[in-house]
């Protein structure tokens, strides 16, 4: 069953304009971790963010976590069109586990 | 500097055929995993490798099989497979769970 749930589904945007996801999860967690997937290719690792920290900043990326409501953002800030992708968030409930939950990600087009 | 590789990219089966999908990794992490990732889906966990000589379900096992062959080596078989398994399979390896994972590009698998 999904744990992490992304919203919005699509995103469309300008170029240099900010892109704001979403993701709600269920449990509690040890972690929540952020993906991009461009189209055709593997996930990759964009940030981690763990149950004790509320902001994190990578770049561009902005993270933030609310553990109280279950939810986390994910902002990238003056997007470019090499930012076009699906988003990702992966949930991580600690305890020895090793199973990351994803969920269903949203598709960012940013137009030139 | 190769990460995560998968073999083969592209397969297309006939209900009942079986094959193996073969992940490598040359990071020398601890665990591996296998993941199917179907339209509007996202990724859910087939089966994971904790570490060397361990396999365990996750949450959409059934239909397949996984050996480690070594530390290095993670595959996963289809004895006989069926149209319900087309899907895109990601392998993912690393340090240990719960940490950030690297996928490899994926096998675009077809079942007719």
């Amino acid at each position: 069953s999904q744990q992490g749930e992304e919203d919005p589904q699509a995103l469309s945007i300008q170029e240099g304009e900010n892109a704001t996801m979403n993701c709600s999860y269920k449990t509690s967690i040890n972690n929540l971790q952020w993906y991009r997937q461009n189209s055709g290719r593997g996930l990759v690792h964009l940030i981690l963010i763990r149950s004790n920290e509320r902001e994190k900043h990578s770049g561009r990326l902005r993270v933030t976590l609310d553990t109280s409501k279950k939810s986390s953002s994910l902002l990238i800030t003056a997007s470019r069109a090499a930012d076009t992708a699906s988003y990702f968030c992966a949930t991580d409930p600690g305890a020895g586990s090793y199973q990351l939950t994803f969920g269903k990600g949203t598709k960012l087009s940013v137009i030139p | 500097n190769a990460g995560v590789t998968q073999t083969p990219k592209f397969q297309v089966l006939k209900t009942g055929q079986s094959m193996t999908l073969q992940c490598a990794q040359d990071m020398n992490h601890n665990s591996m995993y296998w993941y199917r990732q179907d339209p509007g889906m996202g990724l859910r966990l087939i089966y994971y490798s904790a570490s060397e000589g361990t396999t365990d379900k996750g949450e959409v096992p059934n239909g397949y099989n996984v050996s480690r062959l070594n530390k290095r080596e993670f595959s996963l078989r289809l004895e006989s497979a069926a149209p319900s398994q087309t899907s895109v399979y990601f392998c993912a390896s690393s340090p240990a769970g719960g940490n950030i994972q690297y996928f490899g590009a994926g096998t675009r698998l077809s079942v007719l």
